[in-house]
């Protein structure tokens, strides 16, 4: 099905280091979300993005919503070990709830 | 709040049985619960979607004879696996909609041998 183009795919970073991912898509969409999967589990809901230009903090997690509603990035500043993980994008448009994903970040904390 | 659970956690069962995976919403009611699969390094795959007092809506692809949905109450909805074959092996994920937003339960890690 459509998917988001999510980039980059995988991050080897240092602890303590600042990490930026994105996703772009094609069609315009009014909501894009974040969410992180940890193994063996379910994506767990990090920041939800609802206008263009909005510009969303949560802790050290920051998102901002593109302003021609097309793309989206998430900044995790000091990164620290547990934010490994997988981190996904999502996107919606308004005409239903379905949620459109990107094939995620994967990143890795170098000891 | 938004606590979404799964149960079983994980299954192995025998080709041609059938596995039943539950999904409640703990704090919360939701009339519409998704269910996902998620193969192993891949993002996440709509099967259907579940509304409460009615018929599931599948994704173009998904058997609905061989996925059961039912959604028999504001907090439960269940997926059956019917005649599992071993490329039904997967990791099956839920969620539920609460304030607008998907919340996802922990997720059943199916095995079919």
């Amino acid at each position: 099905g459509q998917q988001l183009n999510q980039s980059p795919q995988s991050m080897f970073i240092q602890e303590g280091e600042d990490v930026s991912m994105n996703c772009t898509s094609s069609s315009i969409f009014n909501t894009w979300l974040w969410y992180k999967q940890d193994p063996g589990e379910g994506p767990v809901l990090l920041i939800a993005l609802y206008k263009a230009g909005e510009l969303t903090s949560n802790g050290r997690l920051t998102a901002q919503f593109g302003i021609t509603r097309k793309d989206s990035f998430l900044n995790i500043s000091a990164s620290i070990p547990s934010d490994v993980g997988i981190y996904f994008c999502a996107g919606r448009e308004d005409s239903n709830y379905q949620l459109i994903w990107g094939a995620g970040t994967k990143l890795i904390i170098k000891p | 709040g938004a606590v979404v659970s799964q149960h079983p956690s994980w299954v192995i069962c025998k080709s041609g049985t059938s596995v039943k995976i539950e999904c409640r919403s703990l704090d919360f009611q939701a009339t519409t619960m998704f269910w996902y699969r998620q193969f192993p390094k891949q993002s996440l795959m709509l099967m259907a979607t579940s509304n409460e007092g009615s018929k599931a809506t599948y994704e173009q692809g998904v058997e609905k004879d061989k996925f059961l949905i039912n959604h028999a109450s504001l907090t439960l909805s269940t997926l059956t696996v019917t005649s599992a074959h071993p490329e039904d092996s997967s990791f099956y994920i839920c969620s539920a909609r609460a304030g607008g937003e998907q919340y996802f339960g922990p997720g059943t890690r199916l095995t079919v041998t």
